[in-house]
């Protein structure tokens, strides 16, 4: 159960899009559509962005948009905004009832 | 609303056992699974099991089978997080979370419990 690979740092102008990747085996993304995505700001608990690979919560802007194609998940932020700074994390289900996290992406708008 | 609160922090001794309670209100206890997510010092999210409070059962992940147990009192609508033979490494903030079953995604998160293990 290794950590789903994610970069470690992306970056954007305000108003741009960015996508991070998020990539793991044909034991966990690749076999389920249970990806979920979080952001985290220093300090506080994850905030649920997206879940089975592109559905939104209710509040959760449009700007935040999921994907999914083989053992690599996306999500993209359009229109990027300074409130989007922070960590970034997927998490898949990896069968057997257990769950695996990414190694993390921090959101910087330049 | 849902609530998960959970015990403070603790400073433990390398070798020791540290238990680790999420009071869940606000919502069915045995309706939901909880699940142990830990966060070491600028690191990332790391899962640690997760347990079914209707009596189904508990999964951990492969890096704590062995160290980690979860359990839960019914009557209390508390979950517990015992993690034995600490070793440095294992200094992290452990934060319970709410998953409705079979959705696999977390919406609510306890404040999380600083654990410490120093000599």
């Amino acid at each position: 159960q290794s950590a789903l690979t994610q970069p470690a740092s992306v970056s954007g102008s305000p108003g741009q899009s960015i996508t991070i990747s998020c990539t793991g085996t044909s034991r966990d993304v690749g076999s389920y559509n249970l990806v979920s995505w979080y952001h985290q700001l220093p300090d506080k608990a994850p905030k649920l962005l997206i879940y089975e690979v592109s559905e939104r919560p209710s509040g959760i802007s449009n700007r935040f948009s999921g994907s999914k194609s083989g053992n690599t998940a996306s999500l993209t932020i359009s229109g990027l905004q300074a409130e989007d700074e922070g960590d970034y994390y997927c998490c898949s289900f990896a069968g057997s009832g257990t769950y695996v996290f990414g190694t993390g992406t921090r959101v910087t708008a330049l | 609303q849902v609530q998960l609160v959970q015990s403070g922090a603790e400073v433990m001794k390398p070798g020791a056992s540290v238990k680790i309670s999420c009071k869940a209100s606000g919502y069915t206890f045995s309706s939901y699974y909880v699940h142990w997510v830990r966060q070491a010092p600028g690191q990332g999210l790391e899962w640690m099991g997760v347990i079914h409070p209707n009596g189904i059962g508990t999964f951990y992940a492969q890096k704590f089978q062995g160290r980690v147990t979860l359990t839960r009192d019914t009557s209390s609508t508390t979950v517990y997080m015992e993690l034995s033979s600490l070793e440095s490494e294992d200094t992290a903030i452990y934060s319970c979370t709410r998953e409705t079953p079979r959705t696999s995604y977390f919406e609510h998160w306890g404040q999380g419990t600083l654990v410490t293990v120093s000599s």
